[in-house]
């Protein structure tokens, strides 16, 4: 079984400019969450969807990130305008549900570096 | 606030070596507590899962333990091999009706030959 497929794996940009991130999670899980984790620290929750519905987006910075999950299957998370604090690497995770024992299970990453 | 402290931050240790990694957590109301690994390049993946009513879970070299009274978790892990090297992450998650995970920052074990 395929397990979460993020995409791109590494990112460049310049500052000012417009990112996106894509996810695909596990079949049939029905909890996605993305997170932010900068160099040497823990991952950081952005946003928790259950199904299409985002229950969880309060970390978000709405100002200039945006996620999306409309099939709820797979997800989009966006910047727009990047700026340098932003990179760091961005992880998606899935589980069955949301809460409990479900174990979060987690993509490779995507690593943005805004010059 | 709900908070996760990790110690060592980092730790070198040599091959076949025993070590601990410590988690003390502030989480409250407590669901569970999980520790991950995470290899450089790569998402965390699931070593141990504990809920309240459990203070001890292995998963082959790697042992957790939990004091749910003192809030304190450790994971030990058992003649070190090189590929452990990775970084350990603590997760505490709350109940109560709301999911909210809390990580630590990691530790960073490096085994040497």
């Amino acid at each position: 079984e395929a397990g979460v497929v993020q995409s791109p794996r590494y990112k460049i940009i310049e500052k000012k400019q417009p990112v996106a991130f894509w996810c695909n999670p596990i079949s049939g899980h029905n909890t996605l969450y993305w997170y932010l984790q900068n160099l040497g620290q823990g991952p950081e929750l952005l946003i928790r969807y259950e199904n299409e519905e985002a229950v969880d987006d309060s970390q978000l910075p709405k100002d200039r990130f945006s996620a999306e999950r409309l099939k709820g299957v797979d997800s989009t998370l966006k910047i727009q305008p990047a700026e340098l604090g932003d990179s760091a690497v961005y992880l998606c995770a899935s589980s069955q549900g949301g809460g409990g024992p479900y174990e979060q299970y987690f993509g490779p990453g995507t690593r943005l570096t805004v010059t | 606030k709900n908070q996760v402290e990790q110690s060592p931050q980092s730790l070198i240790i040599l091959e076949g070596k025993n070590c601990t990694l410590q988690c003390n957590y502030t989480v409250s109301p407590f669901s569970n507590l999980r520790w991950y690994k995470q290899d450089t390049g790569r998402g965390p993946v699931s070593l141990t899962i504990m809920t309240f009513s459990e203070n001890t879970k292995s998963n082959g070299r790697y042992t957790a333990t939990l004091d749910a009274d003192t809030k304190q978790s450790s994971l030990h892990i058992t003649a070190s091999q090189l590929s452990d090297s990775a970084s350990y992450i603590c997760v505490v998650s709350a109940g109560g009706g709301s999911y909210i995970p809390t990580f630590g920052r990691g530790t960073s074990l490096i085994v040497h030959p």
